[in-house]
Parts: structure tokens; C-alpha cells; sequence
């Protein structure tokens, strides 16, 4: 197991187009988190999951971010219409549910809308 | 509404001198804080956390629930320790969606 795991680390895409990103967590890590993060800010909370059920999702996420865990391992996660505010590094984390142990983060979508 | 505040964007200290990194935070029920570091090119990772009161590379971090503070100290900074640093709450007694201040950008000088 090496960790957090996150593809692609790059993506450029124009405008209007779907992109979807994909994050493998610790096999033991059972919550699985994103989270948006923008130039001179800090980690911006998505949503999470435990196991394959969506625990909790951002009221500022718009209808055209989707996430999903189906068998409660890897996430994806979906941007559909794409817009330049979208541009900004994607983070992937998992966790033990039991508190006290933190993240552990992967390295990081980098999107690009153009 | 809960919230993390890091008031200090940049933070310079020559190497040898004692640095702190400030956190203060917003939220009535009992906290649980941690901090974050990111190194250059590197991913974030866990730092501290106040529930097990460690020291890791030397630095230590006391939660005061008086003055809503998690400062981050160093006696003694090192020119490795630059890095971005983030502060980040826990509400609940799992853990769950953290909330993370906006980070302090170290810079140790020779």
C-alpha cells in the first residue's frame, strides 16, 4: 500500500467539457474525503464518504459536481460543464473513522479549465 | 459557525530563532485541532494533532480553550521547517470534515 493515490495529477480541459477524477485510498480507510484547494487558500471541503454511502456534501457545491464511491474503495469524482472557476487542485484524503489520527492526503488532482 | 483562523499569510524567522505560528479558532462545542504541513513539491501531511500532546521535529502546539488558540511553536527553527503550514478543527468525536485556515507560509532564513 502506498498511500493515497490520485489520477491524473494534471488535467487541462476546455470549457463545457466533463472531467472526472479518480483517488484509491488506504485499503485499511474505511472515510474517504475531497476537498478543492485554490491559490492562497486553504483546503476547501467537498464531501466524504464512509464506506460507499455519502456521508456529507458542501452546500457550495453546485449540481455539476458529483462523487461516488460504489464499492466502498476508490472515489471518483465528476465535474461536468466545466468552468474556468473550477480550476484549482482536487485532494483526495482518507481516514479511520475513529478520531485523534488525521488525513492522510494524496498528492492532488491539478485542473485547468481553459 | 465553526472557523479557523490563521492571521499571518507569511512568516519569516532566521534559522536558530524561535518561531510561532498562530491558529485561532471559532467553535462552541469541544474541538478537536491539528496541523498541517506541505513541504515544497510534496503532498500535506499530519504535523500534529493536540489529542496525543506530542512534539514532532521539535515543534509543539498547546490547545487553549480559553483564548480559542492552537499556536504552533519552535524553540529553535531550522531551514528545513520552511514549508506551508495549515491549521485545521475537527467538530465531532470522529473524525470527519475538517475545516483548515488559510496556511502561514514559513520561510527560515540561513
Amino acid at each position: 500500500d502506498t498511500g493515497v493515490s490520485q489520477d491524473p495529477r494534471h488535467k487541462i480541459t476546455k470549457r463545457g467539457q466533463n472531467v472526472t477524477f479518480r483517488c484509491d485510498p488506504i485499503s485499511e480507510h474505511n472515510r474517504l474525503y475531497w476537498y478543492r484547494q485554490t491559490l492562497g487558500q486553504g483546503p476547501e471541503f467537498l464531501t466524504y464518504f464512509q464506506n460507499e454511502a455519502q456521508l456529507e456534501k458542501s452546500r457550495l457545491l453546485s449540481d455539476r459536481f458529483s462523487a461516488e464511491r460504489p464499492k466502498g474503495s476508490f472515489s471518483t469524482l465528476e465535474i461536468q460543464r466545466t468552468e474556468q472557476g473550477d480550476s484549482a487542485m482536487y485532494l483526495c484524503a482518507s481516514s479511520l473513522v475513529i478520531s485523534g489520527y488525521g488525513y492522510t492526503f494524496g498528492s492532488g488532482t491539478r485542473l485547468t479549465v481553459v | 459557525a465553526q472557523r479557523v483562523t490563521q492571521p499571518e499569510k507569511l512568516l519569516s524567522v532566521f534559522k536558530g530563532a524561535p518561531v510561532e505560528l498562530k491558529c485561532n479558532y471559532s467553535y462552541s462545542g469541544s474541538p478537536e485541532l491539528f496541523w498541517y504541513v506541505q513541504y515544497s513539491r510534496q503532498r500535506l501531511q499530519l504535523l500534529l494533532r493536540h489529542i496525543s500532546r506530542e512534539s514532532i521535529k521539535g515543534f509543539t502546539a498547546d490547545l487553549n480553550k480559553g483564548e480559542t488558540s492552537f499556536h504552533l511553536k519552535k524553540p529553535f527553527a531550522q531551514e528545513e521547517d520552511s514549508a506551508m503550514y495549515y491549521c485545521a478543527l475537527n467538530k465531532g468525536s470522529t473524525l470527519g470534515r475538517l475545516y483548515f485556515g488559510r496556511g502561514t507560509q514559513l520561510t527560515v532564513w540561513p
